[in-house]
């Protein structure tokens, strides 16, 4: 089946700093990448939608200006987060959607801690 | 909206023994595609099975198999001679390709615990 790698896989971050997550398809092109956010136990929320070379759409409820996404090419997408504040610390997952079948790939996900 | 909902928080299985998890869903569209996703300890979320709605017949895959009822929006999952390799979180997910989004709605998950 189709990969998606994340990187890292997990980061700690003093408050204030900003942090990039990388998800990258890496035997296919992604026609579009998701990011998700879990809580402990709980179930994926979704973040926002990005194709490539366009503005992601996020959901509602979601601080574009703090979680910032570029989707540069068809294998990678970034999340940034600004400004990082503890409540900010989870677990972040990707996927990418395979333009043929439709269905989604996860990355393994990258848990992020701020101190 | 679609909503996704799982109403059995925790269950518990015996090795060897079948188990079958809950799922409804709440949707106005008729073409739509419907989810198993696990997410053992890893967090690596792993797919299970799908059944595309206009499907009639049940989707199988090996010991897993699912119940789709499309009138009742009912899609529940039954797995048989359990493993303690299932033991996991289990996400029932709900897809439409009618918006061009090609969103997913997870359920917020059922944990499954396997005794030995």
């Amino acid at each position: 089946g189709a990969v998606v790698s994340q990187h890292p896989s997990r980061v700690i971050c003093k408050s204030g700093t900003s942090v990039k997550i990388e998800c990258r398809s890496l035997d296919f092109q992604a026609t579009t990448m998701f990011w998700y956010r879990q809580f402990p136990k709980k179930s994926l929320m979704l973040m926002a939608t990005s194709n490539e070379g366009s503005k992601a759409t996020y959901e509602q409820g979601v601080e574009k200006d703090k979680f910032l996404i570029n989707h540069a090419s068809l294998t990678l997408s970034t999340l940034t987060v600004t400004s990082a504040h503890p409540e900010d610390s989870s677990f972040y997952i990707c996927s990418a959607r395979v333009g043929w079948d439709n269905e989604q790939f996860f990355g393994p996900g990258t848990r992020l801690t701020v101190l | 909206a679609q909503t996704v909902t799982q109403s059995q928080p925790e269950m518990s299985v015996q090795e060897a023994e079948t188990v079958t998890l809950s799922c409804t869903y709440d949707t106005s569209e008729s073409d739509y595609y419907l989810f198993w996703y696990k997410q053992p300890p890893s967090r690596q979320m792993i797919l299970v099975i799908r059944q595309e709605a206009y499907k009639q017949q049940n989707a199988t895959e090996n010991r897993f198999s699912v119940n789709f009822q499309k009138a009742a929006k009912s899609f529940s999952l039954k797995i048989s001679d359990s493993q303690l390799g299932d033991a996991a979180m289990y996400f029932c997910a709900y897809r439409s390709d009618t918006s061009g989004t090609y969103k997913y709605i997870f359920g917020t998950g059922t944990r499954l615990k396997v005794l030995a």
